[in-house]
Protein backbone atom coordinates (compact mmCIF):
# COMPACT_ATOMS: atom_id res chain seq x y z
CA UNK A 1 0.00 0.00 0.00
CA UNK A 2 1.57 3.29 -1.19
CA UNK A 3 -1.35 5.47 0.15
CA UNK A 4 -1.96 6.50 -3.28
CA UNK A 5 -5.56 5.82 -4.68
CA UNK A 6 -6.91 6.22 -7.99
CA UNK A 7 -10.75 6.31 -9.15
CA UNK A 8 -12.06 4.29 -11.14
CA UNK A 9 -9.89 1.57 -11.65
CA UNK A 10 -11.49 0.55 -15.14
CA UNK A 11 -13.57 2.94 -17.12
CA UNK A 12 -14.88 1.89 -20.93
CA UNK A 13 -15.66 4.86 -23.10
CA UNK A 14 -16.01 5.06 -26.86
CA UNK A 15 -13.86 7.31 -29.49
CA UNK A 16 -14.55 10.92 -29.57
CA UNK A 17 -15.52 10.92 -25.43
CA UNK A 18 -14.22 12.88 -22.75
CA UNK A 19 -12.95 11.33 -19.51
CA UNK A 20 -11.66 12.82 -15.93
CA UNK A 21 -9.36 9.90 -13.78
CA UNK A 22 -9.03 11.03 -9.95
CA UNK A 23 -5.96 10.75 -7.80
CA UNK A 24 -5.46 10.78 -4.60
CA UNK A 25 -2.14 11.70 -3.29
CA UNK A 26 -0.26 10.41 0.19
CA UNK A 27 -1.10 13.78 2.65
CA UNK A 28 1.07 16.38 2.16
CA UNK A 29 2.57 15.16 -1.24
CA UNK A 30 2.79 18.79 -2.93
CA UNK A 31 4.00 17.27 -6.40
CA UNK A 32 2.05 14.73 -8.38
CA UNK A 33 3.02 13.12 -11.60
CA UNK A 34 0.20 11.21 -14.47
CA UNK A 35 1.83 8.48 -16.61
CA UNK A 36 0.45 6.29 -19.32
CA UNK A 37 1.38 2.60 -19.82
CA UNK A 38 0.17 0.92 -22.94
CA UNK A 39 -0.28 -2.94 -22.57
CA UNK A 40 3.50 -4.32 -22.69
CA UNK A 41 5.52 -1.48 -22.21
CA UNK A 42 6.97 0.83 -19.54
CA UNK A 43 4.95 4.10 -17.75
CA UNK A 44 5.24 7.46 -20.28
CA UNK A 45 5.49 10.59 -18.55
CA UNK A 46 1.99 13.08 -19.50
CA UNK A 47 2.61 15.65 -16.77
CA UNK A 48 3.49 17.03 -14.05
CA UNK A 49 2.07 19.07 -11.11
CA UNK A 50 3.68 20.85 -8.28
CA UNK A 51 1.37 22.98 -5.86
CA UNK A 52 -1.30 23.03 -8.51
CA UNK A 53 0.34 24.45 -11.74
CA UNK A 54 2.01 22.31 -14.42
CA UNK A 55 5.83 22.15 -13.87
CA UNK A 56 6.19 20.23 -17.03
CA UNK A 57 5.00 18.03 -19.73
CA UNK A 58 5.50 14.70 -21.66
CA UNK A 59 5.31 14.59 -25.19
CA UNK A 60 1.39 14.92 -25.40
CA UNK A 61 -1.29 16.45 -26.94
CA UNK A 62 -3.34 19.15 -25.59
CA UNK A 63 -6.12 17.29 -25.47
CA UNK A 64 -4.43 15.41 -22.28
CA UNK A 65 -4.93 18.10 -19.44
CA UNK A 66 -4.83 17.76 -15.62
CA UNK A 67 -5.78 19.98 -12.35
CA UNK A 68 -4.37 19.74 -9.01
CA UNK A 69 -6.34 20.50 -5.72
CA UNK A 70 -5.29 21.59 -2.58
CA UNK A 71 -6.35 19.00 -0.68
CA UNK A 72 -3.75 16.59 -2.20
CA UNK A 73 -6.28 15.62 -5.12
CA UNK A 74 -5.93 15.77 -8.79
CA UNK A 75 -7.12 15.23 -12.40
CA UNK A 76 -6.40 13.80 -15.17
CA UNK A 77 -8.42 15.07 -18.68
CA UNK A 78 -8.32 13.22 -21.76
CA UNK A 79 -10.97 15.38 -24.41
CA UNK A 80 -11.77 13.73 -27.63
CA UNK A 81 -10.54 9.82 -26.80
CA UNK A 82 -8.68 8.29 -29.49
CA UNK A 83 -8.86 4.53 -29.57
CA UNK A 84 -4.77 4.80 -28.48
CA UNK A 85 -5.43 6.16 -26.11
CA UNK A 86 -6.34 2.70 -24.44
CA UNK A 87 -3.65 2.07 -21.56
CA UNK A 88 -3.35 1.57 -18.12
CA UNK A 89 -2.90 5.36 -16.58
CA UNK A 90 -1.04 5.85 -13.53
CA UNK A 91 -0.58 9.08 -10.70
CA UNK A 92 2.80 8.64 -8.81
CA UNK A 93 2.61 11.71 -5.63
CA UNK A 94 6.33 12.42 -4.12
CA UNK A 95 6.58 14.82 -1.30
CA UNK A 96 8.96 17.21 -3.51
CA UNK A 97 10.49 17.82 -6.90
CA UNK A 98 13.74 16.64 -7.21
CA UNK A 99 13.02 12.66 -8.15
CA UNK A 100 16.47 12.08 -7.30
CA UNK A 101 15.56 12.65 -3.76
CA UNK A 102 12.07 12.64 -3.79
CA UNK A 103 10.53 8.80 -3.98
CA UNK A 104 7.44 8.37 -6.59
CA UNK A 105 5.01 6.97 -5.10
CA UNK A 106 2.57 5.14 -7.46
CA UNK A 107 -1.36 4.21 -7.45
CA UNK A 108 -2.78 1.53 -8.48
CA UNK A 109 -3.56 2.67 -12.02
CA UNK A 110 -7.06 3.52 -14.07
CA UNK A 111 -7.38 1.02 -16.65
CA UNK A 112 -8.77 2.87 -19.65
CA UNK A 113 -10.81 1.07 -22.49
CA UNK A 114 -11.42 3.32 -25.57
CA UNK A 115 -13.80 1.36 -27.82
CA UNK B 1 13.01 11.58 -26.18
CA UNK B 2 15.27 9.05 -24.19
CA UNK B 3 15.04 6.32 -25.08
CA UNK B 4 16.07 3.22 -22.37
CA UNK B 5 15.82 -0.45 -23.86
CA UNK B 6 15.42 -3.31 -21.86
CA UNK B 7 16.53 -6.93 -22.21
CA UNK B 8 15.38 -9.42 -22.08
CA UNK B 9 11.60 -8.27 -22.84
CA UNK B 10 10.66 -11.89 -21.40
CA UNK B 11 12.52 -14.13 -18.88
CA UNK B 12 11.05 -17.33 -16.71
CA UNK B 13 13.42 -19.45 -15.16
CA UNK B 14 13.18 -21.94 -12.34
CA UNK B 15 13.17 -21.39 -8.77
CA UNK B 16 16.87 -20.99 -7.73
CA UNK B 17 18.43 -19.85 -10.69
CA UNK B 18 20.36 -16.40 -11.29
CA UNK B 19 19.38 -13.91 -13.80
CA UNK B 20 20.56 -10.47 -15.20
CA UNK B 21 18.09 -8.23 -16.73
CA UNK B 22 19.72 -5.17 -18.76
CA UNK B 23 18.66 -1.63 -19.50
CA UNK B 24 20.44 0.21 -22.26
CA UNK B 25 20.50 3.81 -23.46
CA UNK B 26 22.43 5.78 -25.85
CA UNK B 27 21.61 9.12 -23.56
CA UNK B 28 23.32 10.16 -20.23
CA UNK B 29 21.07 10.51 -17.13
CA UNK B 30 22.00 12.09 -14.16
CA UNK B 31 20.83 8.77 -12.08
CA UNK B 32 18.80 5.81 -12.86
CA UNK B 33 16.18 3.76 -10.65
CA UNK B 34 14.81 0.21 -11.04
CA UNK B 35 10.74 -0.81 -10.26
CA UNK B 36 9.02 -3.47 -9.96
CA UNK B 37 5.05 -3.87 -10.86
CA UNK B 38 2.79 -6.57 -10.15
CA UNK B 39 -0.51 -6.77 -11.76
CA UNK B 40 -2.83 -4.44 -10.61
CA UNK B 41 -0.27 -1.76 -8.86
CA UNK B 42 1.50 0.40 -9.58
CA UNK B 43 5.50 0.23 -9.83
CA UNK B 44 7.45 0.12 -6.53
CA UNK B 45 11.10 1.74 -6.63
CA UNK B 46 13.63 -1.14 -5.84
CA UNK B 47 16.47 1.25 -5.78
CA UNK B 48 18.48 4.67 -6.99
CA UNK B 49 21.67 4.83 -8.47
CA UNK B 50 23.54 8.20 -8.86
CA UNK B 51 27.55 7.81 -9.49
CA UNK B 52 28.59 6.08 -12.95
CA UNK B 53 30.05 2.60 -11.78
CA UNK B 54 27.97 2.49 -8.46
CA UNK B 55 26.74 -1.02 -7.38
CA UNK B 56 24.08 -1.40 -4.55
CA UNK B 57 22.94 -4.46 -3.23
CA UNK B 58 19.43 -5.08 -1.69
CA UNK B 59 19.01 -8.49 -0.42
CA UNK B 60 19.33 -11.09 -2.65
CA UNK B 61 19.47 -8.18 -6.06
CA UNK B 62 22.45 -6.46 -7.14
CA UNK B 63 21.76 -3.42 -8.83
CA UNK B 64 25.13 -1.61 -11.17
CA UNK B 65 25.07 1.56 -12.79
CA UNK B 66 27.34 1.94 -15.66
CA UNK B 67 30.58 3.75 -15.96
CA UNK B 68 28.94 6.56 -18.55
CA UNK B 69 26.05 6.56 -16.69
CA UNK B 70 24.26 5.09 -20.19
CA UNK B 71 23.46 1.60 -19.29
CA UNK B 72 22.42 -0.52 -16.21
CA UNK B 73 21.85 -3.82 -15.35
CA UNK B 74 20.17 -6.01 -12.43
CA UNK B 75 20.89 -9.34 -10.93
CA UNK B 76 18.92 -11.51 -9.11
CA UNK B 77 20.51 -14.48 -7.33
CA UNK B 78 18.58 -17.51 -5.87
CA UNK B 79 15.30 -16.58 -7.72
CA UNK B 80 11.93 -17.01 -5.95
CA UNK B 81 8.52 -17.04 -7.09
CA UNK B 82 7.99 -13.54 -4.77
CA UNK B 83 10.64 -11.87 -7.33
CA UNK B 84 7.90 -12.77 -10.57
CA UNK B 85 6.94 -9.24 -11.91
CA UNK B 86 7.67 -6.67 -14.28
CA UNK B 87 11.07 -4.81 -13.79
CA UNK B 88 11.41 -1.30 -15.37
CA UNK B 89 14.32 1.08 -15.47
CA UNK B 90 14.01 4.47 -15.02
CA UNK B 91 16.24 7.74 -15.93
CA UNK B 92 16.11 10.69 -14.99
CA UNK B 93 18.20 12.96 -17.87
CA UNK B 94 20.72 15.97 -16.78
CA UNK B 95 18.54 18.53 -17.83
CA UNK B 96 17.29 18.67 -14.38
CA UNK B 97 13.78 17.95 -15.41
CA UNK B 98 11.49 16.03 -12.85
CA UNK B 99 9.99 13.34 -14.96
CA UNK B 100 11.34 9.91 -15.47
CA UNK B 101 11.94 7.90 -18.88
CA UNK B 102 10.83 4.49 -18.00
CA UNK B 103 12.37 1.46 -19.98
CA UNK B 104 10.41 -1.12 -21.77
CA UNK B 105 10.46 -3.16 -19.14
CA UNK B 106 11.58 -6.64 -18.48
CA UNK B 107 8.59 -9.63 -17.44
CA UNK B 108 9.76 -12.29 -14.93
CA UNK B 109 8.69 -15.43 -14.01
CA UNK B 110 10.12 -17.30 -11.39
CA UNK B 111 8.60 -21.14 -11.77
CA UNK B 112 8.47 -22.83 -8.08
Amino acid sequence: ETGVTQSPTHLIKTRGQQVTLRCSSQSGHNTVSWYQQALGQGPQFIFQYYREEENGRGNFPPRFSGLQFPNYSSELNVNALELDDSALYLCASSLGLAAIYNEQFFGPGTRLTVL
Amino acid sequence: TQLLEQSPQFLSIQEGENLTVYCNSSSVFSSLQWYRQEPGEGPVLLVTVVTGGEVKKLKRLTFQFGDARKDSSLHITAAQPGDTGLYLCAGLDQTGANNLFFGTGTRLTVIP
